[in-house]
C-alpha cells in the first residue's frame, strides 16, 4: 500500500539554526499539510498546501516557517531560525481528493538545543 | 473555536471491549476520524464516518456517531494487547484547509 515517507526521522538541531523536513506524498496525491505535535500535546494544524500554493495556515505558522513543492514529489517544511519551542514531531500528510481521509507519514522528531 | 475532547485515559483488559468517547463542538464537520498512534510512530487512520450516517462497523472496530449530541465513540471488540496505543478523535471538513482538528488523544492501555 502506497504511503506518505518523512526524511530524517529525527533531527537535532541549534537554535537559531535553519532546518527542512522532507515529505514525499503519496503519487497521485493532490493537497498536502504539515501537523505537529510538541511532546504529549495535541497534534496541530500548520498549514494546507494545493495547485502549489498554501490554502490555509494557522497561528503557528508564521514568517519563519515556509512550504515549498520543489518538484513533482517532495514536500518540504523549512523553519528558518529554529527556536526552542520548534521542539516537536512533525507530520506530513497528504490526500487525493477532498472527501477522503488524510494519510499521515510516521513523522520528523525535531529537537532544537 | 472547533475543539474536539477526549478522555485521557482507559485501561482494559486483554479479552474485554474497549470503548473510547469523543465529543466535538462544530456541528458543519463533514467527516469524522479515528486515528491511532503507536509509540514512536506515525498516525494510522483507524476508520472515519460521514457526518450523515449513524455507525459503521470494520471488524473488531464499531463507530457510533450521535449527531444531535455531538458525541463520536470507537468500540474495539476483543481487545488485544497490541491495541495498545493513543486514539485520537479528529472532525474534518469537505474543505482544503485545515482538514482535521484532533482531539488531545486517549491513551488505551491493555492488559493481559
Amino acid at each position: 500500500e502506497p504511503e506518505v515517507t518523512q526524511t530524517p526521522s529525527h533531527q537535532v538541531t541549534q537554535m537559531g539554526q535553519e532546518v527542512i523536513l522532507r515529505c514525499v506524498p503519496i503519487s497521485n496525491h493532490l493537497y498536502f499539510y504539515w501537523y505537529r505535535q510538541i511532546l504529549g500535546q495535541k497534534v496541530e494544524f500548520l498549514v494546507s498546501f494545493y495547485n502549489n500554493e498554501i490554502s490555509e495556515k494557522s497561528e503557528i505558522f508564521d514568517d519563519q516557517f515556509s512550504v515549498e513543492r520543489p518538484d513533482g514529489s517532495n514536500f518540504t517544511l523549512k523553519i528558518r531560525s529554529t527556536k526552542l519551542e520548534d521542539s516537536a514531531m512533525y507530520f506530513c500528510a497528504s490526500r487525493d481528493s477532498l472527501g477522503s481521509p488524510l494519510h499521515f507519514g510516521n513523522g520528523t522528531r525535531l529537537t532544537v538545543t | 473555536g472547533e475543539d474536539v475532547e477526549q478522555s485521557l485515559f482507559l485501561s482494559v483488559r486483554e479479552g474485554d471491549s474497549s470503548v473510547i468517547n469523543c465529543t466535538y463542538t462544530d456541528s458543519s464537520s463533514t467527516y469524522l476520524y479515528w486515528y491511532k498512534q503507536e509509540p514512536g510512530a506515525g498516525l494510522q487512520l483507524l476508520t472515519y464516518i460521514f457526518s450523515n450516517m449513524d455507525m459503521k462497523q470494520d471488524q473488531r472496530l464499531t463507530v457510533l456517531l450521535n449527531k444531535k449530541d455531538k458525541h463520536l465513540s470507537l468500540r474495539i471488540a476483543d481487545t488485544q494487547t497490541g491495541d495498545s496505543a493513543i486514539y485520537f478523535c479528529a472532525e474534518g471538513w469537505n474543505q482544503a484547509g485545515t482538514a482535521l482538528i484532533f482531539g488531545k488523544g486517549t491513551t488505551l492501555s491493555v492488559s493481559s
